[in-house]
């Protein structure tokens, strides 16, 4: 069974940009969640998605923002770009949500300029 | 506020020793607690532990979780340097968020 995957592996952009991830879960997979891991911060929760719903957010501010389609797949946007945003970003998957074992991605490594 | 924290923050040692990381947290409605590996990339999963006094264990790792004194510890035996990593525990509560603490940077030398 494929791993989690995540599109693009590496992106630069500069401040003020909006981004796009996207991230595929597992086959048969329909919970994905999103986290932010930082040298300083560590690995830090941005949100979670279930059946297209978002279930639960992290402490990010509203430039952050997430959607699941019906096949599971889902993408997150940040918008208004600052040098602050530069950081590995993962999603996971799991088959159910609310403590099922969450499977990573290779994650998206942001460089904001 | 939930939180989990990890000790040490960083161990050197040498192969053929064993080692032991914690893990101590604060969660509500606690659920599950996880380790995780990661060495330059994703987190890799290593155990899921639900029960207290239940010991999981593949190959030389092992975890075992005390929901009592709310803390779990992940023992490597024999360690080798492809066990270098950082190890990351994670903690579960009501919700699908993942709470993780800073993880244990671990280097095996030769």
């Amino acid at each position: 069974k494929a791993g989690v995957t995540q599109t693009p592996r590496y992106l630069i952009k500069t401040r003020g940009q909006q981004v796009t991830l996207s991230c595929s879960p597992i086959s048969g997979h329909r919970s994905v969640s999103w986290y932010q891991q930082t040298p300083g911060q560590g690995l830090q929760f941005l949100f979670e998605y279930f059946s297209e719903t978002q279930r639960n957010k992290g402490n990010f501010p509203g430039r952050f923002s997430g959607r699941q389609f019906s096949n599971s797949r889902s993408e997150m946007n940040v918008s208004t770009l600052e040098l602050g945003d530069s950081a590995l970003y993962l999603c996971a998957s799991s088959f159910r949500d609310r403590g099922d074992t969450q499977y990573f991605g290779p994650g998206t490594r942001l460089t904001v300029l | 506020e939930d939180k989990v924290v990890q000790s040490p923050l960083s161990l050197v040692v040498h192969e053929g020793d064993t080692v032991t990381l914690n893990c101590s947290y604060e969660v509500t409605n606690f659920r599950s607690l996880l380790w995780y590996k990661q060495e330059k990339k994703a987190p890799t999963f290593l155990f899921m532990l639900t029960s207290s006094g239940i010991e999981k264990k593949s190959g030389r790792l092992s975890s075992i979780l005390d929901k009592k004194e709310l803390f779990s510890i992940l023992n490597i035996t024999a360690t080798q340097t492809g066990d270098s990593a950082v190890y990351l525990c994670a903690v579960s509560g009501n919700t699908g968020k993942l709470i993780f603490g800073q993880g244990t940077t671990l280097q095996v030398k030769p």
